[in-house]
């Protein structure tokens, strides 16, 4: 069964910091996989999907990494502003019954940028 | 603006009673999904439909119903069976697969509590 984690669960960075998210999933054989934004009360923002083929993502001051083998994702955040403060879900998708993509999503990592 | 819209933000149900989540959505997407968050165990699948009058079960649906009469509508009741409904409901719609650069999009979910 694919199992999502997310480390840390919380992390507070002063402003202008670089920062790494991380997730994990245990099965390698994923379709895609997703990083999220969610603001308190909100839906969820997709910021990156990264194909099983690709290794990474740009967008922006964000950059997704994906190392299938290691089973291990990371989300860079370059230059961190008051507004990037959210909970940060990631996702892995597994393709199944022939047309849908299926979402495991891990925990989240609720982020606060101090100013 | 293409989106996807949730109603009501808010509903209460009362013991024994039946209420419907409303999800519509304006992207001409053929797939529809309703997710189940609690607070630190992340989003759940609850139902899943992948093109008008077809639905299937995802990973927690006991308890709860839909429909898909209409590409562009997928409304999720919320039985009396389902003992522990407290919680936000969000709705999510994508192009099928097998096109893995397709990312879910979310509308603003409701809050459903027990009165």
């Amino acid at each position: 069964k694919q199992e999502v984690t997310q480390i840390p669960a919380a992390l507070s960075v002063p402003e202008g910091e670089n920062l790494v998210l991380n997730c994990s999933f245990t099965d390698s054989a994923i379709y895609n996989l997703q990083w999220f934004r969610q603001d308190p009360g909100k839906g969820l923002t997709s910021l990156l999907l990264i194909q099983s083929s690709q290794r990474e993502q740009t967008s922006g001051r964000l950059n997704a990494s994906l190392d299938k083998s290691s089973g291990r994702s990371t989300l860079y955040i370059a230059a961190s502003q008051p507004g990037d403060s959210a909970t940060y879900l990631c996702a892995v998708s597994l393709l199944f019954s022939g047309a849908t993509n299926k979402l495991i999503f891990g925990t989240g990592t609720l982020l606060a940028v101090q100013p | 603006d293409g989106g996807i819209t949730q109603s009501p933000k808010y509903l209460f149900r009362k013991e024994g009673q039946n209420v419907t989540l409303s999800c519509e959505q304006n992207l001409n997407h053929d797939a529809m999904y309703w997710y189940r968050q609690d607070p630190g165990q992340g989003l759940r699948l609850i139902y899943y439909s992948q093109i008008v009058n077809d639905f299937q079960k995802g990973d927690i649906a006991e308890g709860y119903s839909v429909s898909r009469e209409k590409k562009e509508s997928f409304p999720l009741t919320v039985t009396s069976a389902q003992k522990n409904p407290t919680a936000f409901y969000l709705c999510a719609s994508s192009h099928a697969a097998p096109r893995g650069d397709q990312p879910q999009h979310f509308g603003d979910g409701t809050r459903l509590s027990i009165l």
